[in-house]
């Protein structure tokens, strides 16, 4: 089955820095790679997705870039802002599995200001 | 509009007990899903719908039934409670666009 690994697993920055969080997946039939924002206590929440058949995308201070040969995909965060501090989770569709998702591990971004 | 709704919001049951995780969505979405969290990881599929009448097991089902007799409803069943199903359990619907819309969550304690 599907296997989403992702670092660094904390991440400290400094007000107005850039964040990047890694993940690699093992399914090369996967096509769907959402992040999802966490805060303690909450749901996740969906903040920006990407296709198999795009390299990259962007919303705002938010940007994911795919590379479908190495098999992995990063999250890109610019002038991070303290309210963007949670734990952040990549994800890979399942593709035996309806397009469910496989998780990775989280990363606990701190935004110092 | 509702979304997903989950309940109870909290439980906490002695090991070997049951009980039922209620979901329902109101966005007419075929998919469905249950994941697990345990603390300070990720989510983990439990089972998973892909229409009424139709349900398949996902990464981590033992321990778990489930039904979908109504596009809307998706209850998770725990037949024996055990410490080890202490958690947070997600449910999530799934839009066409392969979106999930996850929801609050059921803080469950087995002791």
């Amino acid at each position: 089955g599907e296997n989403v690994e992702q670092h660094p697993s904390t991440l400290s920055v400094q007000e107005g820095d850039s964040a990047v969080i890694k993940c690699t997946y093992s399914d090369s039939a996967s096509n769907y790679f959402p992040w999802y924002k966490q805060e303690l206590g909450k749901r996740p929440q969906l903040i920006i997705d990407i296709r198999s058949n795009v390299g990259e995308k962007k919303d705002q201070r938010i940007a994911v870039t795919l590379n479908k040969t190495a098999k992995h995909f990063s999250l890109h965060i610019t002038e991070t802002q303290p309210e963007d501090s949670a734990v952040y989770f990549c994800a890979a569709s399942l593709s035996n599995a309806g397009n469910m998702l496989t998780f990775g591990g989280g990363t606990r971004l701190m935004v110092k200001p | 509009n509702a979304g997903v709704t989950q309940t109870p919001k909290f439980q906490v049951l002695k090991t070997g007990q049951s009980m039922t995780l209620q979901c329902a969505q109101d966005m007419n979405h075929e998919y469905m899903s249950w994941y697990r969290q345990d603390p300070g990881m990720g989510l983990r599929l439990i089972h998973y719908s892909v229409g009424a009448g139709i349900t398949d097991q996902g990464e981590v089902p033992n321990g778990y039934n489930v039904s979908r007799s109504t596009t809307e409803d998706f209850p998770l069943r725990l037949l024996s409670a055990a410490p080890s199903q202490t958690s947070v359990y997600f449910c999530a619907s799934i839009d066409r666009d392969d979106e999930q819309y996850f929801g609050p969550g059921t803080r469950l304690t087995v002791t």
